[in-house]
């Protein structure tokens, strides 16, 4: 079993819809918890971190379960831009980070 | 310009050929790292290094070899490079001392071919 694994993808939707990604971790001592996002052939980016009391950043809410090693990102109002791979990513004691493989998603006109 | 940069950009080489992947950052941050990534497989850690002359093995190091001689900089070399090898090579730095030590900052990539 991955150590962090995130739903398959690809997820393709209309411009305006709402999509939400899932994330598990196996690892209960896992500190902090991101979202990273990677365009076509570049280098991941930050989008957010994400704690254990949920948080929000525009159109975008990051949710953590600790109890059930669950991490989710919600995109509202979705954007032609937003269309990229999103990695959820995870710390282990000592600061290395894991990353899930991916959740593509495609937002259409 | 760019705070971390990685070369070259892109590289095609032979089977059993040496190659070194280099990797520069003005960021000034203490930590570096080396990640690969291949299609469905997410980024994989190969090494890191905390501090000059710091060297530790990540999840999938073997074949690979790093050499951290200044704070800036932090190479990767593949002593005999083998088609598995074959990926997308990304260097990250963070800093421990901002507070947001988990925070990665990753260079463009590395785009390597092994034939």
């Amino acid at each position: 079993r991955k150590e962090v694994e995130q739903d398959p993808g690809p997820f393709n939707v209309p411009e305006g819809a709402t999509v939400a990604f899932n994330c598990t971790y196996s690892n209960s001592a896992s500190q902090s918890f991101f979202w990273y996002r990677q365009d076509c052939r570049k280098e991941p980016k930050l989008l957010m971190s994400v704690y254990s009391s949920g948080n929000e950043d525009g159109r975008f809410t990051a949710q953590l379960n600790r109890a059930s090693q669950y991490i989710s990102l919600l995109i509202r109002d979705s954007k032609l831009s937003d269309s990229a791979t999103y990695l959820c990513v995870v710390s282990r004691p000592g600061g290395k980070l894991i990353f899930g493989q991916g959740t593509e998603l495609s937002v259409k006109p | 310009d760019a705070d971390v940069t990685q070369t070259p950009r892109n590289r095609i080489t032979k089977t059993g050929k040496r190659i070194m992947l280099e990797c520069s950052q003005t960021k000034g941050h203490d930590r570096m790292y080396w990640y690969r990534q291949d299609p469905g497989l997410g980024l994989r850690l190969i090494y890191y290094s905390f501090d000059v002359k710091d060297i530790n093995k990540g999840e999938i190091s073997d074949g690979y070899s790093v050499s951290r001689q200044a704070q800036a900089k932090f190479s990767l070399s593949l002593e005999s490079a083998i088609p598995n090898q074959t990926a997308l090579y990304f260097c990250a730095t963070s800093d421990l001392t901002s507070g947001r030590g988990n925070e990665q900052f990753f260079g463009p990539g590395t785009r390597l071919t092994v034939l």
